[in-house]
Order: C-alpha cells, then sequence, then structure tokens
C-alpha cells in the first residue's frame, strides 16, 4: 500500500521568510513524488516531482524539494515567499512497485499556506 | 494550448437524475483519470483508464461510471446521483500510465446534489 501524510493543515509565513510544507510518505520500495498546487477555483497545477537522482528537486516558481530517504520525507520548501504564492498544496505519491491502478497518485490531504505581509 | 477541459465547470441537479460531465484533452496523452475532492480527504481516485477502450475503476468508483472511445475524451457519468456525490471533480491526464509521469489537471466541476 501506499500513503501520504500532511501534518499541518495550515501554515502561516510572513513574506519574504522562508517556507517549508511538509509531507511524509509510505512506500514498500522508491517512491516516485510530486508536489502539486492549487488557487483558488482552478484545478491543481504540476510543481516537481523526484523519480530517481539528486535528492534536491527545483520546480516552478522557485520551489524545491528535498527528498529524504531515512525520514521518509519529501518537504516542499522555498527561500522567500510571496503573497502570491499563497494557495493549496498537496504532495503525492506513487509506488511503481504496485501493480494494477495504472498511474494511481495517492494524495495527501493538502496544507493551506498563507503568505501574509 | 495543451489543456484539459472539463464541462460544465458548474452543477446543481436532484436526486437520480443522469448527468455526464466531460473532459477532454489535447496533448494526445494516453492515461486519463477522475478523481473527486473532499474537505480533509484530499483527491481520491474514481476511475482511470490507460487508453482507448481500457478503463478500471479506482478507490471511489461506486455510483460512476467511464467509458474510452476515443483517446481525447473520457467522460464521467453518474446514471443516479445521490447526495453524497456532491463534490468537487477534477479529469486529470498523462503522457503514459507510468507513475513517473506528471498529470495535467482540468480547472474542475463542481457538483451539488440536492
Amino acid at each position: 500500500a501506499q500513503s501520504v501524510a500532511q501534518p499541518e493543515d495550515q501554515v502561516n509565513v510572513a513574506e519574504g521568510n522562508p517556507l517549508t510544507v511538509k509531507c511524509t510518505y509510505s512506500v514498500s520500495g522508491n517512491p516516485y513524488l510530486f508536489w502539486y498546487v492549487q488557487y483558488p477555483n482552478r484545478g491543481l497545477q504540476f510543481l516537481l516531482k523526484y523519480i530517481t537522482g539528486d535528492n534536491l528537486v527545483k520546480g516552478s516558481y522557485g520551489f524545491e524539494a528535498e527528498f529524504n530517504k531515512s525520514q521518509t520525507s519529501f518537504h516542499l520548501k522555498k527561500p522567500s515567499a510571496l503573497v502570491s504564492d499563497s494557495a493549496l498544496y498537496f504532495c503525492a505519491v506513487r509506488d511503481p512497485i504496485l501493480t494494477g491502478g495504472g498511474n494511481k497518485l495517492t494524495f495527501g490531504t493538502g496544507t493551506q499556506l498563507k503568505v501574509e505581509l | 494550448e495543451a489543456q484539459v477541459t472539463q464541462n460544465p465547470r458548474y452543477l446543481i441537479t436532484v436526486t437520480g437524475k443522469k448527468l455526464t460531465v466531460t473532459c477532454s484533452q489535447n496533448m494526445n496523452h494516453e492515461y486519463m483519470s477522475w478523481y473527486r475532492q473532499d474537505p480533509g480527504l484530499g483527491l481520491r481516485q474514481i476511475y482511470y483508464s490507460m487508453n482507448v477502450e481500457v478503463t478500471d475503476k479506482g478507490d471511489v468508483p461506486e455510483g460512476y461510471k467511464v467509458s474510452r472511445k476515443e483517446k481525447r475524451n473520457f467522460p464521467l457519468i453518474l446514471e443516479s446521483p445521490s447526495p453524497n456525490q456532491t463534490s468537487l471533480y477534477f479529469c486529470a491526464s498523462s503522457l503514459r500510465d507510468t507513475g513517473a509521469y506528471e498529470q495535467y489537471f482540468g480547472p474542475g466541476t463542481r457538483l451539488t446534489v440536492t
């Protein structure tokens, strides 16, 4: 089975400060990990993914995430937050060992990021 | 522009009245999927399709049907909607069915069943 947890329902940060949105996962093998962002009244947009290779992954809009196998984590980070980063963020995992389910992703419950002036 | 489109964006209906939500992608993607989003539950997969005429159940398929007669279209059918199907629905597609490919999402359809 595959699962993902986002322990924080909401994260508040001041503009210009670094931000971290946490994600931990559980899979049988080596995971495929994704971050998506959802702005109000919009669909999810892909931010970045980890498949293999360098543990630090860079994505859209200045976001990055670090894959930590020993801690089974894939936290999303940005060095300097913007008010426009305020949105709902979803972590998702795919266990490539699992058969069936096609390209099934298991999503976390989402973390609302609020960046204030 | 590469995109996934859904129609309608908003729908209010009554219990038992059959409805269809359309989904179309213009990226020649093989894989398509339907999700529902509910507060506190994240996104849950309803059905998916790995190619034309190949569909299978996701985690929450009860009360839904799908078809994939053409590569670009993947409609979601609710034969007899019930209030517990009130939700926000997303269609998504990706190039292949292997998990390494990111999915592209439509704008969502907010369905209310009274």
